[in-house]
Formats: C-alpha cells, structure tokens, sequence
C-alpha cells in the first residue's frame, strides 16, 4: 500500500515564526502536492513538484514556499507564520501518469 | 472554468437508510471522476474512480457511483449506511496539464442511530 506521511498530526506556533511541514511518501511517485482545507471551502491546493527540485504554484500559494530536495520529500513552509494560515494541511502523491492522488493523515496548524 | 459541485453541505440519514451524495462536473469532454471519504481528524481516502466504460463504478465500503453524462453528475450511493459512515466526502477531478485535483466544498454526513 502507499504510505504518505506526515511529520505532526497537530502543531501550534505563534505568530511571525518560520514553520516547517513535512511529507514523505514511500511509493516513488513523481508527483506530490500540498493543499489546505478549510470549512466550506474543500481542499485549495498550494504548491505541487512534479519532480525533485520543481515546484508549481498552486491555486493559493501566497505567504508559502516549497522545497524538494528528494523525491520522497516534500517540504511545505510558512516563512512568517500569521493567524489567517491556522488550517488542515493535506499532502498527497502520485505516480507519474496516473490521476489518483494519495493524502497523508494532515496536519492542524494553529498559528496563535 | 473547469469545476465540481457539491449541492449539499450537510446531510443527514438514519442508519440502514440509503444515501444518495451529488456532484455535478462542468467539462465538454469525459472526466476523470473520483470520490473521496475524510474520517473526523484523518487524511482522505480514494471510495471510487471513474475514468471510461461502465458508469456504474464500485467502491470500497459498499459505495458505488453513476455517471450521467446527460446529467452531469456523479452520485454517489449506499444502500444501507452504517455508522462507521459518519465522514466528509469529497467529489473531485483533474485539471489542467499537470492533473491537478479540483474537489468539490464536500458534504458533511451525519448517521442516526
């Protein structure tokens, strides 16, 4: 089965800090992407790399950078933390020419 | 725009009861159609696909979903819901050149008992 995790289920940070999330998939998959998800709104997707060390802007991706420096990798980052981004953060993969996705278990920022 | 529609927020079935969930597509051609079930604190996970051929598709869980093109939807269904069904669910499709996944806002199930 393909495993995507992530590195906290839940996490708190004040306001102005540098975070850091990260995801990993154990499937080779070429594709990974990371979204959040917000009441009303679905899933709103930031960033995605279609390969080590490129990325895509997503649909919402102001006040966040990527980073993959492997292809199981794939890091989501809030360089100054403010309290509009408290939300789910859902990160998926997927193979090559597939169109499946599959998501971690998310993470919960609460920026306060 | 490409998009996926999800008419209902909310809804609410008695358990055993059978489950009708919409979603309706905006696309000329024939999508690449998926359901996705989100359990209180987890990650998603992928009910059903829908890429070509037969429009009635079985999932996991005893789910299965009909495409109408005529209609523009994809419904999922359940004869008999459980309680363990309690979830969010998501419709959704690609996008774009790269396969972006557009989901619809969800609709929240709720399962008396």
């Amino acid at each position: 089965d393909v495993k995507v995790t992530q590195s906290s289920r839940y996490l708190v940070k004040r306001t102005g800090e540098k975070v850091f999330l990260e995801c990993v998939q154990d499937m080779d998959h070429e594709n990974m992407f990371w979204y959040r998800q917000d009441p009303g709104l679905g899933l709103r997707l930031i960033y995605f790399s279609y390969d080590v060390k490129m990325k895509e802007k997503g649909d919402i991706p102001e006040g966040y950078s990527v980073s993959r420096e492997k292809k199981e990798r794939f890091s989501l980052i809030l360089e100054s933390a403010s309290t509009n981004q408290t939300s789910m953060y859902l990160c998926a993969s997927r193979p090559g020419l597939a169109h499946e996705q599959f998501f971690g278990p998310g993470t919960r920022l609460t920026v306060l | 725009a490409q998009s996926v529609t999800q008419p209902d927020i909310h809804i609410t079935v008695s358990e055993g009861a059978s489950l009708e969930l919409r979603c309706n597509y905006s696309y000329g051609a024939t999508p690449y159609l998926f359901w996705y079930v989100q359990s209180p604190g987890q990650g998603l996970q992928l009910l059903l696909k829908y890429f070509s051929g037969d429009t009635l598709v079985q999932g996991i869980k005893g789910f299965e979903a009909e495409f109408k093109r005529s209609q523009s939807s994809f419904n999922l269904r359940k004869p008999s819901v459980h309680w363990s069904d309690a979830a969010e669910y998501f419709c959704a499709s690609p996008t774009g050149t790269a396969s972006k996944l557009t989901f619809g806002t969800g609709t929240r199930l709720q399962v008396t008992l």
